[in-house]
């Protein structure tokens, strides 16, 4: 499976505090983007960012992407019990229509 | 509203009981997918289509099959469903290619006994 994979699996902080999470793929990509999944709900697109960007920015959201190390993170600054959720990241992997999905980082928020 | 409609959103059914998932978008996106999700594996995807009359598999399209005859809708089959499809399914949709981000319909909890 070409899979992404994202760490860590679940993380808790406190309001206010940063979020950082991390994903690494196995081929070279297209593009990336970050999805947000309530639970059992529908995923709900954050930002894409193309393999000739290194970072990109959308509100209190900040990806990076590194593709000769095949990863990405996902930085979410001053955290709200809203944003309590399921993060995803996916690839387009090059010469290819497929979407791969990561399998998660699970974030709780406590107000 | 733009939006992606799955129905049902709940199914329960026995094995081998022939079955219709249903997915329609108004947003006129060429590319359409179907994925499933399961505890611990993330989202799959089963198939997809980037126009009308061209699918194509994704990782796992065993077990199941789509038709695009229509650029809104792109129905998923299970023609003998067993109990490891037991899951929750997702349509999507989007422009041509993965440029662009992916609209995600409500979920279809499926339960095969």
């Amino acid at each position: 499976s070409q899979q992404g994979e994202e760490d860590p699996q679940a993380l808790s902080i406190q309001e206010g505090e940063n979020a950082t999470m991390n994903c690494s793929y196995k081929t070279s990509i297209n593009n990336l983007q970050w999805y947000r999944q309530n639970s059992g709900r529908g995923l709900v697109h954050l930002i894409l960012i193309r393999s000739n960007e290194r970072e990109k920015h959308s509100g209190r959201l900040r990806v990076t992407l590194d593709t000769s190390k095949k990863s990405s993170s996902l930085l979410i600054t001053a955290s709200r019990a809203a944003d309590t959720a399921s993060y995803f990241c996916a690839t387009g992997p090059r010469n290819t229509d497929k979407l791969i999905f990561g399998t998660g980082t699970r974030l709780q928020v406590f107000p | 509203e733009a939006q992606v409609t799955q129905n049902p959103r709940y199914l329960i059914t026995v094995t081998g009981k022939k079955l219709t998932v249903t997915c329609s978008q108004n947003m006129n996106h060429e590319y359409m997918s179907w994925y499933r999700q399961d505890p611990g594996l993330g989202l799959r995807q089963i198939y997809y289509s980037m126009n009308v009359e061209v699918t194509d598999k994704g990782d796992v399209p065993e077990g199941y099959k789509v038709s695009r005859k229509e650029k809104r809708n792109f129905p998923l089959i299970l023609e003998s469903p067993s109990p490891n499809q037991t899951s929750l399914y997702f349509c999507a949709s989007g422009r041509t290619g993965l440029s662009y981000e992916q609209y995600f319909g409500p979920g279809t909890r499926l339960t095969v006994t």
